[in-house]
């Protein structure tokens, strides 16, 4: 079955560290691919999607994800975290076959200031 | 639009009761997805309906849990009888099926079964 993973469930870093999310998804087809955030006690919020073009896409708050099709990967990055970053980070597909929507387990970031 | 309205936002009742969890989509959405939140289990999937027609309720737990949606615009989840393992948040959410959509969530159902 397809299925979307993150390594980490948990990520601790300092404030103005650099920041990468892994996510790997297991299919062969066209996707579309999503970074959701959920900050503390929030519901979930696109941060950032990918459907077609250039791989490397901008979201809100400095975030950036590169999709690698060879590697099967859509990781979210920033280049310095702040303290209001603190959330979870979910990544999720959609698949062209079914338009399935498909989550991965969720990172949990904190930020020490 | 004013997005995924979920009510009511917080519910608190005796296990043994019937508690009903409402969810209005973004119009023009066929897509409708309810979800569960836990600490322990994260977030899960419990039913999808597409077109008003549920396509995938694999995820809902036990008969206790039950889903419809009579229309477009209104979807409930209800749970009968409660108990305190269904102590979680439910988050409904909308979406076009298709390529290039991305699904929109409501603010969550904070439930409490004492």
């Amino acid at each position: 079955a397809q299925s979307v993973s993150q390594h980490n469930h948990h990520v601790i870093l300092s404030e103005a560290a650099s920041l990468e999310l892994g996510c790997n998804y297991s299919y062969g087809g066209t996707v579309n691919l999503f970074w959701y955030v959920q900050y503390p006690g929030q519901h979930l919020q696109l941060l950032l999607k990918y459907f077609s073009g250039d791989p490397l896409v901008k979201g809100i708050k400095g975030f950036e994800a590169e999709f690698i099709k060879s590697k099967f990967s859509f990781n979210l990055r920033k280049p310095s975290v702040q303290w209001s970053d603190t959330a979870e980070y979910f990544c999720a597909v959609i698949l062209d076959s079914n338009y399935q929507l498909i989550w991965g387990a969720g990172t949990k970031l904190i930020i020490k200031p | 639009d004013a997005g995924v309205i979920q009510s009511p936002r917080h519910e608190v009742t005796e296990m043994g009761q019937e508690v009903t969890l409402r969810c209005k989509p973004i119009s023009g959405h066929n897509s409708l997805f309810w979800y569960r939140q836990t600490m322990m289990r994260g977030l899960e999937l419990l039913i999808y309906f597409n077109n008003n027609v549920p396509i995938d309720d694999s995820g809902m737990p036990e008969d206790r849990f039950s889903a419809k949606m009579p229309n477009a615009s209104f979807s409930t989840l209800k749970i009968q009888p409660s108990e305190p393992r269904d102590s979680a948040v439910y988050f409904c959410a909308s979406s076009f099926r298709g390529r290039n959509t991305e699904a929109f969530f409501g603010q969550g159902t904070r439930l409490t079964v004492v």
